[in-house]
Formats: C-alpha cells, sequence, structure tokens
C-alpha cells in the first residue's frame, strides 16, 4: 500500500530564516506531487506540483521554491520566510484511475512564522 | 473564474442526528467533484469522488449527491458520531491538466454529545 510522510509536523521560524519542508512517499513509481498550502479561514491553495524528477510548475510566484530530487521525493523550500508564510502546508500525491486523478495527502506540516 | 462555495460556514449537531452540507460550484469543464474530511490538523482524507454521471455515492455513513444541471452537490451524513467532528471540504476538478482542483473553503462540523 501507498503511504506519504511529512516532516517536520510543526515547525515554528523566525521571519528571515530559511526553511526546507520534506515529503516522502512510499509504494508507487513516478507519482504526480504536489504542495498546497492552507491559510486559517481558506481553502488550500495550489503552490507547487511535479509529474517527474526535476520537472517543478509554480502554480503562486511567491518567495516559496520547490525540488524533487528524487522520483519519490518533493521539498518545499524559502531562503527568507515571511510573516504571511505561516499556514498549514500539505504534500499530496495522485495517480489516474479510470479518467479521475485522485490525489492522496499527507499529514501536513504546520508553520507558524514569528 | 473557478470558484466552489460551500455552506454552511460551521454547524453543531447532538450526536446521533443526521446533518446535510452543500455545495455549489462554476467549474467548467467539469470532471468530476470529491468531498474530503479533514480532522484538525492533520491531512485531508478522501470520502467520496464523483463523475459527471453519477449522481449519487456512498461511503458508510456518508452520501453525497451530484446535480451538475444546476451546479451542485450535497454530503449527508447519518447518524453521526462524535468521530465525524471535522472540517469537510468539497474539491471540483476541471477536464485537463494536473493543477486543476478548485478547493472549497469547507464546512466546520462539531457533533456535540
Amino acid at each position: 500500500s501507498q503511504t506519504i510522510h511529512q516532516w517536520p509536523a510543526t515547525l515554528v521560524q523566525p521571519v528571515g530564516s530559511p526553511l526546507s519542508l520534506e515529503c516522502t512517499v512510499e509504494g508507487t513509481s513516478n507519482p504526480n506531487l504536489y504542495w498546497y498550502r492552507q491559510a486559517a479561514g481558506r481553502g488550500l491553495q495550489l503552490l507547487f506540483y511535479s509529474v517527474g524528477i526535476g520537472q517543478i510548475s509554480s502554480e503562486v510566484p511567491q518567495n516559496l521554491s520547490a525540488s524533487r530530487p528524487q522520483d519519490r521525493q518533493f521539498i518545499l523550500s524559502s531562503k527568507k520566510l515571511l510573516l504571511s508564510d505561516s499556514g498549514f502546508y500539505l504534500c499530496a500525491w495522485s495517480i489516474t484511475a479510470g479518467g479521475v486523478n485522485e490525489q492522496f495527502f499527507g499529514p501536513g506540516t504546520r508553520l507558524t512564522v514569528l | 473564474k473557478n470558484q466552489v462555495e460551500q455552506s454552511p460556514q460551521s454547524l453543531i449537531i447532538l450526536e446521533g442526528k443526521n446533518c446535510t452540507l452543500q455545495c455549489n460550484y462554476t467549474v467548467s469543464p467539469f470532471s468530476n467533484l470529491r468531498w474530503y474530511k479533514q480532522d484538525t490538523g492533520r491531512g485531508p482524507v478522501s470520502l467520496t469522488i464523483m463523475t459527471f454521471s453519477e449522481n449519487t455515492k456512498s461511503n458508510g455513513r456518508y452520501t453525497a449527491t451530484l446535480d451538475a444541471d444546476t451546479k451542485q452537490s450535497s454530503l449527508h451524513i447519518t447518524a453521526s458520531q462524535l468521530s465525524d467532528s471535522a472540517s469537510y471540504i468539497c474539491v471540483v476538478s476541471a477536464r485537463s491538466g494536473y493543477s486543476t482542483l478548485t478547493f472549497g473553503k469547507g464546512t466546520m462540523l462539531l457533533v456535540s454529545p
């Protein structure tokens, strides 16, 4: 069976510090991978998605970046965090079955920027 | 602009009672509609996925309906349990690409003993 891991689970960082959130998927090959942010009282916002190693598409311009160094590893980074980067970050992977692209979410990382 | 609107924003019901959550969307071209349950501080978990040709789908005590003509969906929860307390998110997928999910803001359900 497939599982998706995210770490850390929670993180408190000062403004201007760097960020690295990691997501790994087990039990599947060549998944599509996604990074979402969920701010309080708002819906999930897609930040990045990747269809393969080294292939990253950005949906929202910002001070965050993503990388996919391995097939089942997706990393979200920032060189300098802003207060507005606080939120709940979710990684997801997907498969396409019967014409439907179904996404499965990780447990999330709660980021607080002070 | 693709949008998904959910109502109510929050809801409190007594344990054992039924409830219905609403979702209206303006996503085009429509591919499928999903309902997710998200416990506080956790990632969303899929409850149902319905394509254009499906108008109802059940998953245990959860029953989702879809009216593609009026672009409305509902999620009915039967005989609610305390563990049903969560945010329920309606997500609509357009018919192309990988980044075409539009998320609602969710309905926060609290089941009270």
